[in-house]
């Protein structure tokens, strides 16, 4: 069983267009994240997410939104994609905010 | 917020060396320290973290070693064999509802 699985794992698409990653994970943790890492392996910080609280990284585009239907679930939607949101995007998990991470597989996303 | 450096940012050890990446934060209040290892294709995977009130801590061929008054940690691996090749992350962490925040991460090459 995958803890966390993310679909789909390739995404092409043209500028302009709207899209959505989904991510789900049975492990029954209480947060979930998601991160943007570049060609240059660079992670950064999109979105964090418990049943509590919503932390937005404040240099991500109002473009992108998390949408959260259940404790399980954290999809991410990108309205009007552009050039520069090519890059892989990864789910994660935690227990709780101090605890080890679960990653999905990633999402490359590519813009053209 | 957190300010975190790793070094080297690339290692190449000869099969069976030891291998050992510093990860320097600015956070005195950081608490929790981890490192993850990222293998092609895949998302980045916990192998092994410490907690601030213990200064050193092995999982076979792994060890972390924490110096808070100077504010390093470090992953140690000995006796390298290639499957150890990837790029490995630290993201010291505080005890606030904060996510990781990566280093820009090491990539080792273990030759055989």
């Amino acid at each position: 069983d995958t803890a966390v699985s993310q679909t789909p794992k390739y995404l092409v698409t043209q500028m302009g267009n709207d899209k959505s990653i989904k991510c789900e994970q049975n492990l029954g943790h209480d947060t979930m994240y998601w991160y943007k890492q570049d060609s240059k392996k660079f992670l950064k910080i999109m979105f964090s997410y418990n049943n509590k609280e919503l932390i937005i990284n404040e240099t991500v585009p109002n473009r992108f939104s998390p949408k959260s239907p259940d404790k399980a679930h954290l999809n991410l939607h990108i309205n009007s994609l552009e050039l520069g949101d090519s890059a892989v995007y990864f789910c994660a998990s935690s227990l709780d905010w101090n605890y080890g991470y679960t990653f999905g597989s990633g999402t490359r996303l590519t813009v053209v | 917020g957190e300010n975190v450096e790793q070094h080297p940012s690339t290692l190449s050890v000869q099969e069976g060396d030891s291998a050992v990446i510093k990860c320097t934060y600015s956070d005195s209040a950081s608490n929790y320290f981890p490192w993850y290892k990222q293998e092609l294709g895949k998302g980045p995977q916990l192998i092994i973290d410490i907690r601030s009130n213990v200064g050193e801590k092995k999982d076979q061929r792994i060890a972390v070693t924490l110096n808070k008054t100077a504010k390093h940690f470090s992953l140690h691996i000995t006796e390298t064999q290639p499957e150890d090749s990837a790029v490995y992350f630290c993201a010291p962490l505080n005890s606030g509802n904060t996510p990781l925040v990566f280093g820009k991460g090491t990539r080792l090459s273990v030759i055989a």
